[in-house]
């Protein structure tokens, strides 16, 4: 099995940028996707691949990965991003399985 | 537009079955695994398994073998996710999600299944 580790927790100021982290061994043989997920909500696909933005995602979202690390970036921080933000890959079981980061809250101040 | 529409809340008995589903619309159903995720209360996402909507044969996660089944109707374009002898600790929102391309693009709305004597 993989494991992904998020922080729990990130702030920003509001209209600055911030960028989350994903760590995990399978992520030097798969992307990272990056689900955003607000309370009450399911979560929405905000980026996948090297750096894709599904239709509707604002381009202040993008995506980037270094050897075992995934980063998400949002670049000018609004107030509607404050949301739990999810990690996911294969893991590098071979097989075609799933795993998630244990998510990061990020907080708009 | 590609729509899952997932079957509304329970309240189980600890020991009972529930079966949770999730109707696929705007897209060939059978051309997409389907995914199923589970979020405890407060807690993360986690990953339950998969079904390939082609062939019908299941996947299950570590730690959801045995008492957890994914089925589908390819007639009616729906995924099943059935668990059996509920334990308080099952309680949670169930999500079925589209994998398409290396990604989980389409969400259920969720399922909030509650188990409580």
């Amino acid at each position: 099995s993989s494991e992904l580790t998020q922080d729990p927790a990130v702030s920003v100021a509001l209209g600055q940028t911030v960028r989350i982290t994903c760590q995990g061994d399978s992520l030097r043989s798969y992307y990272a996707s990056w689900y955003q997920q607000k309370p009450g909500q399911a979560p929405v696909l905000v980026i996948y691949g090297k750096n894709n933005r599904p239709s509707g995602i604002p381009d202040r979202f993008s995506g980037s990965s270094s050897g075992n690390t995934a980063s998400l970036t949002i670049t000018g921080a609004q107030a509607e991003d404050e949301a739990d933000y999810y990690c996911n890959s294969r893991d590098s079981s071979g097989n075609h399985n799933w795993v998630f980061g244990g998510g990061t809250k990020l907080t708009v101040l | 537009q590609v729509q899952l529409v997932q079957s509304g809340s329970e309240l189980k008995k600890p020991g009972a079955s529930v079966k949770v589903s999730c109707k696929a619309s705007g897209y060939t159903f059978t051309s997409y695994a389907m995914n199923w995720v589970r979020q405890a209360p407060g807690q993360g996402l986690e990953w339950m398994g998969w079904i390939n909507t082609n062939t019908g044969n299941p996947t299950y996660a570590q730690g959801f073998t045995g008492r957890f089944v994914f089925s589908l109707d390819t007639s009616v374009s729906t995924a099943y996710l059935q668990i059996s002898s509920l334990k308080a600790e099952d309680t949670a929102v169930y999500y079925c999600a589209r994998e398409a391309n290396w990604m989980l693009d389409y969400w259920g709305q969720g399922t909030l299944v509650t188990v409580s004597s």
